[in-house]
């Protein structure tokens, strides 16, 4: 089983509002990472969590706020978004450093 | 910022044909490379990695890498309409930091 689950499927949000992306897994992976994808372009990677600790940020801004609660579940916060913000939010995970990602379905994401 | 290059397409065969889809990257250093194949609006689902110099087959499909000439590709044998899609290759980085190219959009005509 390789199933990464994400919840909302779509979310529409104010730019003043507060929001949380959720992403859990059960395949005992212990690398969980956050992407960003446009329309017609590759997926950008955000962050990165292994073994619960944020190895890497790919200089987000402070907007976007991850966290890692447990080795199954990667939350990623939402804040004071900008319209430019909508994409589609995409969650991975990998059974470690190096080996390959799969992806949940995404959280398409609307600013308005 | 490592690159991985694709041809943008569209690749067109037609049905039952080999497609084949190619992929260079610039980091002479890379040792794992994916293929990821993604529907308009779904997420990218992975279909083939490999580690090592050669060939790698799954079913239909062949992956191969080269990496004296940093090249990977993906052959797709008995296209069928179903794999009308956008596959993106992917190049892990040092540090765990995947890569990817700007994908290569394959229209397979029945």
């Amino acid at each position: 089983d390789t199933e990464v689950t994400q919840t909302p499927k779509h979310l529409v949000m104010g730019m003043t509002n507060k929001k949380s992306l959720k992403c859990e897994q059960h395949m005992g992976h212990r690398a969980m990472y956050w992407y960003k994808q446009k329309a017609k372009k590759p997926p950008e990677l955000m962050f990165v969590y292994s073994y619960e600790k944020l190895s890497i940020n790919e200089s987000v801004p402070s907007r976007f706020s991850p966290e890692c609660p447990n080795s199954s579940l990667l939350n990623l916060h939402l804040h004071a978004l900008q319209p430019e913000d909508s994409a589609l939010y995409l969650c991975a995970s990998s059974p470690g450093r190096d080996y390959e990602q799969y992806f949940g379905p995404g959280t398409r994401l609307t600013v308005t | 910022q490592k690159e991985v290059e694709q041809n943008s397409g569209p690749l067109s065969v037609p049905e039952g044909a080999i497609a084949s889809l190619n992929c260079t990257y610039s980091d002479r250093g890379s040792q794992s490379f994916f293929w990821y194949r993604q529907y308009s609006g779904k997420s990218p689902e992975l279909i083939m990695f490999i580690y090592s110099n050669g060939d790698k087959e799954d079913g239909r499909f062949t992956a191969q890498l080269n990496k004296a000439s940093q090249y990977v590709s993906l052959l797709i044998r008995d296209s069928q309409p179903s794999d009308s899609a956008t596959y993106l290759c992917a190049v892990m980085e040092y540090g765990n930091k995947l890569v990817f190219g700007a994908g290569t959009i394959l229209r397979v005509k029945s």
